[in-house]
């Protein structure tokens, strides 16, 4: 079975731009997480979705949004980038019920 | 809020000897989950053991085995028979039973393995 895909790997971006990354979870995952990691904050939940809702969302201002889509792969927006954006985006899958989420290999982004 | 310590940020062991990473947690809730994570150099987070809180047995997975004590809110984990490959940043972490898949992590250790 494929694991997490998360496109692009790695991505540069200017201040003020948007930028849209994606995440394709395990065929059967209907939940799908976000997580951003910097060597500041750590590892912090951005938001998860489920069967095309947003289940639970984390503490981070509107600019980061999400959304999912009916074949469960999920897409992660933020708009008006900034310099403390840059960051490894991580994207994670759960069937539902089960205990265990299985990460994808992260979207590097740098903001300049 | 749930939040997680890992007092170490960084360990060492020598290559087939015995290391353990600690990591303490805060919570009022009685039911949840803890995880280990492993991410190598590849940042792939790999997930190595599992523990559900109402199960007083530790959790154990080949080399890897947690000492779980949830009256002290404490959760480590035994690397035993060390090998290079387990270099890494290990990452402990909470999941809720309430919250769905939100996982609260904690700063992580780098593991070292020397040969």
């Amino acid at each position: 079975k494929a694991g997490v895909t998360q496109t692009p790997r790695y991505l540069i971006k200017t201040r003020g731009q948007q930028v849209t990354l994606s995440c394709s979870p395990i065929s059967g995952h209907r939940s799908v997480s976000w997580y951003q990691q910097t060597p500041g904050q750590g590892l912090q939940f951005l938001f998860e979705y489920f069967s095309e809702t947003q289940r639970n969302k984390g503490n981070f201002p509107g600019r980061f949004s999400g959304r999912q889509f009916s074949n469960s792969r999920s897409e992660m927006n933020v708009s008006t980038l900034e310099l403390g954006d840059s960051a490894l985006y991580l994207c994670a899958s759960r069937v539902a019920g089960g205990y265990e989420q299985y990460f994808g290999p992260g979207t590097r982004l740098t903001v300049t | 809020a749930q939040t997680v310590t890992q007092s170490q940020p960084e360990m060492s062991v020598q290559e087939a000897e015995t290391v353990t990473l600690s990591c303490t947690y805060d919570t009022s809730e009685s039911d949840y989950y803890l995880f280990w994570y492993k991410q190598p150099p590849s940042r792939q987070m790999i997930l190595v053991i599992r523990q559900e809180a109402y199960k007083q047995q530790n959790a154990t997975e080949n080399r890897f085995s947690v000492n779980f004590q949830k009256a002290a809110k404490s959760f480590s984990l035994k690397i035993s028979d060390s090998q290079l490959g387990d270099a890494a940043m290990y990452f402990c972490a909470y999941r809720s039973t309430t919250s769905g898949s939100r996982l609260t992590f904690g700063e992580g250790t780098q593991l070292t393995v020397n040969p």
